[in-house]
């Protein structure tokens, strides 16, 4: 059981937009930086999002993230059939015993 | 460029050890912490440790604490996880990442290919 609690499956036709929910608590989202992981199928995570809504060079605008309390929301626009991955959201967890929490993946699915 | 070559898996029977390595270059390994974060086959993401820029602090999963350890080589720009005690549960591909930031993690930048383990008598 993840800490971060994100829906396991999502699905879209190319070019539509879909939304990816990541929720937490306030020991994590709520009081710390979330950040996205894209993995695409055999291959190692690559940084999507971080600071909630920053995207490093190299990645479309398509791609965007935002953070409201504690839950976070990762969406994509203009779906492409390469978009096709498990994304994961993830933060720091500030409790007693600190520790850097994954939330259990979503897979994406471009019909 | 940013690289960050894992070595040392294989397969390790119930109990026993195995030191993986992450091999840096492209960036100056000395000024950022490190992760080590394992995928078991077909399942998500688990975070298993974080060090420090300079080796002074490391948090660990509750799942491998007392278990394993990472520690970091700066003059050797080279990252370890020693597992010992290992559980077949032990079993999954681990993953090398840079963290952006230098005294607790912040977000992954850079991520290694990975390394399996296989834990199996």
């Amino acid at each position: 059981q993840s800490v971060l609690t994100q829906p396991p499956s999502v699905s879209a036709a190319p070019g539509q937009k879909v939304t990816i929910s990541c929720s937490g608590s306030s020991s994590n989202i709520g009081n710390n930086y979330v950040s996205w992981y894209q993995q695409l199928p055999g291959t190692a995570p690559k940084l999507l999002i971080y600071d909630n809504n920053k995207r490093p060079s190299g990645i479309p605008d398509r791609f965007s993230g935002s953070k409201s309390g504690t839950s976070a929301t990762l969406g994509i626009t203009g779906l492409q059939t390469g978009d096709e991955a498990d994304y994961y959201c993830g933060t720091w967890d500030s409790s007693l015993s600190p520790n850097w929490v994954f939330g259990g993946g979503t897979k994406l699915t471009v019909l | 460029q940013v690289q960050l070559v894992e070595s040392g898996g294989g397969v390790v029977q119930p109990g026993g050890s195995l030191r993986l390595s992450c091999a840096a270059s492209g960036f100056t390994f000395s000024s950022y912490g490190m992760h080590w974060v394992r995928q078991a086959p077909g399942k998500g993401l688990e975070w298993v440790a974080f060090i420090r820029y300079d080796g002074s602090n490391k948090y660990y999963a509750d799942s491998v604490k007392g278990r394993f350890t990472i520690s970091r080589d700066n003059s050797k720009n080279t990252l370890y996880l020693q597992m010992n005690s290992l559980r077949a549960e032990d079993t999954a591909v681990y993953y090398c990442a840079k963290d952006r930031g230098v005294t607790i993690p912040y977000y992954f930048d850079y991520w290694g290919q990975g390394t399996l383990v296989t834990v199996s008598s």
